[in-house]
């Protein structure tokens, strides 16, 4: 079945300690992207990547990292997790190009930053 | 970073009732998709516009890319429970990165 896989589902963490969500890809994409979830504000981008070793700042980079080295994998990582970080996370991917069908969505990651 | 218009930001419907929703921009876009997010779940995708004008159904939905290309439409007819969830438009431009800009979503909440 093709899908994105993120992990873990939830999670509870405090200020300050440093945490990674995973992302997974079992489509070929070549585009992968994290997009937080924050009631009122839609979808906002935090970074995307077009292809291994090629990452971009979205709208929200503030306070988070990514690294793609392999295609198939995207992960999220909050070096120093603070409480507006508190948030419900997606991981996306999507093939390249124009007349795409557009990104494919994780179940999402709620995190809260005690 | 920019985003989409998109009304009403909820409503509540009866049953067996039609819903519109739509989404503007200040830009042009090639592409418009439709996405429902059920509660607890990532969006998935309801439908896909590629041409200024085009109407494109998918059983009870119908979504149309707005001839201004600045613009797009989703209808629900004849509305069920399981409609109920929150919707978002996404509008691809034609440059740079392709990058896709999201609505803020229309909430719809059905009453039996």
């Amino acid at each position: 079945e093709a899908q994105v896989t993120q992990n873990p589902r939830y999670l509870i963490t405090v200020t300050g300690k440093k945490l990674t969500v995973t992302c997974s890809q079992n489509m070929n994409h070549e585009y992968m992207s994290w997009y937080r979830q924050d009631p009122g504000l839609g979808l906002r981008q935090i970074y995307y990547s077009m292809n291994v070793e090629v990452t971009d700042k979205g709208d929200v980079p503030e306070g988070y990292k990514v690294s793609r080295k392999e295609k198939r994998n995207f992960p999220l990582i909050l070096e120093s997790p603070s409480p507006n970080q508190t948030s419900l996370y997606f991981c996306a991917s999507r093939s390249q190009g124009l007349n795409n069908y557009g990104y494919t969505f994780g179940s999402g990651t709620r995190l809260t930053v005690v | 970073g920019q985003q989409l218009n998109q009304s009403p930001q909820s409503m509540f419907i009866q049953e067996g009732e039609d819903v519109s929703m739509n989404c503007t921009s200040s830009s042009i876009f090639n592409t418009w998709l439709w996405y429902k997010q059920d509660p607890g779940e990532g969006p998935v995708l309801l439908i896909a516009l590629y041409k200024a004008g085009e109407l494109t159904s998918n059983g009870r939905l119908t979504a149309q890319f707005g001839i201004t290309r600045k613009d797009s439409f989703l209808n629900i007819s004849a509305s069920i429970p399981s409609d109920v969830g929150i919707y978002f438009c996404a509008g691809q431009g034609n440059s740079g990165t392709y990058k896709y800009i999201f609505g803020t979503g229309t909430r719809l909440k059905v009453l039996a």
